[in-house]
């Protein structure tokens, strides 16, 4: 069954510590992985789209990476404005439904 | 707003009753996708649909849901005669074309609780 696990489900930083989620898959057919924004009571926003191992992408304190198996989060000198709950999903050669995980609530305190 | 549009936001229902959750995807975009998130779960996928067809509803349950995206108008999540473990939260998603390297931009979801 294909499967997409993040850890840990939780993380609670002070302002300027950082850190780095992570997201694990297996996934046969995969494409690709997208990561997500969600603030409470919000839809997920969209924030990277990565393809092929090796593959970086930045957004102001943000940045993922890829490798065959897992997929990393780093989140650099976070500020509170951070906290959400982030999520990654992957997707498949021919489009369609994304499977999500479970998400990594993430907390940050002045 | 040019984003994804659901509504309602909230929405109660009584055991037994039908509860109807409507999508409006962003503007050009033409491929709909139904999400639920049931508590402290993750998003499971429901179904994908293009105009006036469904392409892929293999994360529908069998009974009493149904879905649409007619011609005209917003994309309809049907619920009849609902029950408790139908409370969950809701979220739809669009995109501009089903090919896999476009992102699914989400609304905020509709917040179905039974009594």
């Amino acid at each position: 069954e294909d499967q997409v696990t993040q850890s840990p489900e939780a993380l609670r930083l002070q302002e300027g510590e950082s850190s780095s989620l992570n997201c694990s898959y297996t996934v046969s057919g995969l494409r690709g992985l997208f990561w997500y924004r969600q603030d409470p009571g919000k839809g997920p926003e969209f924030l990277f789209t990565l393809y092929s191992a090796g593959e970086e992408k930045e957004k102001e304190r943000l940045k993922a990476t890829l490798t065959k198996k897992e997929s990393f989060l780093h989140i650099t000198a976070p500020k509170p404005e951070d906290s959400a709950t982030y999520l990654c999903a992957a997707f498949y050669n021919q489009g369609g439904k994304l499977i999500f995980g479970q998400g990594t609530e993430l907390s940050v305190k002045p | 707003n040019a984003g994804v549009m659901q509504n309602p936001r909230h929405l109660v229902r009584r055991r037994g009753q039908e509860a109807r959750l409507r999508c409006s995807p962003m503007k050009g975009h033409s491929h709909v996708y139904w999400y639920r998130q049931l508590p402290e779960e993750g998003l499971k996928f429901m179904v994908y649909l293009q105009k006036e067809n469904i392409i892929d509803e293999s994360g529908m349950p069998k009974e009493r849901f149904s879905a649409e995206f007619p011609k005209e108008g917003p994309s309809i999540l049907r619920i009849q005669q609902v029950v408790r473990g139908d409370s969950a939260a809701y979220f739809c998603a669009s995109s501009p074309d089903g090919l896999s390297n476009q992102p699914q931009h989400f609304g905020d979801g509709t917040r179905l609780s039974i009594l």
